[in-house]
């Protein structure tokens, strides 16, 4: 089935580059998602991609995608405190299906320090 | 913010109770979707509707069932509460299954004790 992996854990200081990557299994992926958690929060959408891009850059984020590795990365730029959050992967595998669930990675807890 | 509403946003509650969950949408989406979220397992697909009393299981339905009778409300009901479903409940909602975005409602924090 389809799996989605990512670090749990980032630590970065304030002012520096943020890269936060993901590995998923299913090749049939047409969009990939990275949503941002903040605590006590729901998930808000950051920014996705789709299957037939490289990159995707939209202000201090940018997505990059290796579709023969299977591998997202996104990197935020001047990471500031207010970047201090969860921040989920998540791949919807199953286009114009019946479900157009979202596979989620398990979340990446990105703190940042002054 | 996308208009969904998730009620109730806290509850404790004990074993062997039924418990429901509301979520209301005023977006008027086809498709939405129950997750839950736990430590170590980011959030998992509890059942979806692809439409009025149109339902289907994730990954994790067990001791769950959800009914859709109308576009704007869908309710997860835990007809015999058990503390492995202590956790924090998500809602969401989305146009299409081609549609780039879901959106989620705020959560409810469950505690069954």
């Amino acid at each position: 089935g389809e799996d989605v992996e990512q670090s749990l854990f980032l630590s970065v200081r304030e002012g520096d580059s943020s890269v936060i990557n993901c590995t998923y299994t299913d090749s049939s992926s047409t969009y990939l998602y990275w949503y941002k958690q903040e605590p006590g929060a729901g998930l808000q959408l950051l920014t996705y991609i789709f299957s037939n891009m490289d990159m995707k850059q939209d202000q201090r984020l940018t997505v990059l995608l290796n579709k023969k590795d299977k591998h997202l990365s996104l990197r935020i730029a001047d990471t500031q405190t207010g970047d201090s959050a969860i921040y989920f992967c998540a791949e919807r595998a199953i286009p114009g299906g019946s479900q157009g669930n979202l596979i989620f990675g398990k979340g990446t807890k990105l703190s940042v320090k002054p | 913010d996308a208009g969904i509403t998730q009620s109730p946003r806290h509850k404790v509650t004990e074993t062997g109770t039924p418990v429901t969950l509301r979520c209301h949408q005023t977006e008027n989406h086809r498709y939405m979707y129950w997750y839950r979220q736990d430590p170590g397992h980011g959030l998992r697909l509890i059942h979806y509707s692809y439409g009025v009393k149109d339902t289907d299981k994730g990954e994790v339905s067990d001791g769950y069932s959800v009914s859709r009778s109308k576009t704007e409300d869908f309710l997860l009901t835990l007809e015999s509460a058990t503390s492995s479903q202590t956790s924090v409940y998500f809602c969401a909602i989305s146009h299409g299954t081609l549609n780039t975005e879901a959106f989620f409602g705020q959560g409810t924090r469950l505690t069954v004790v």
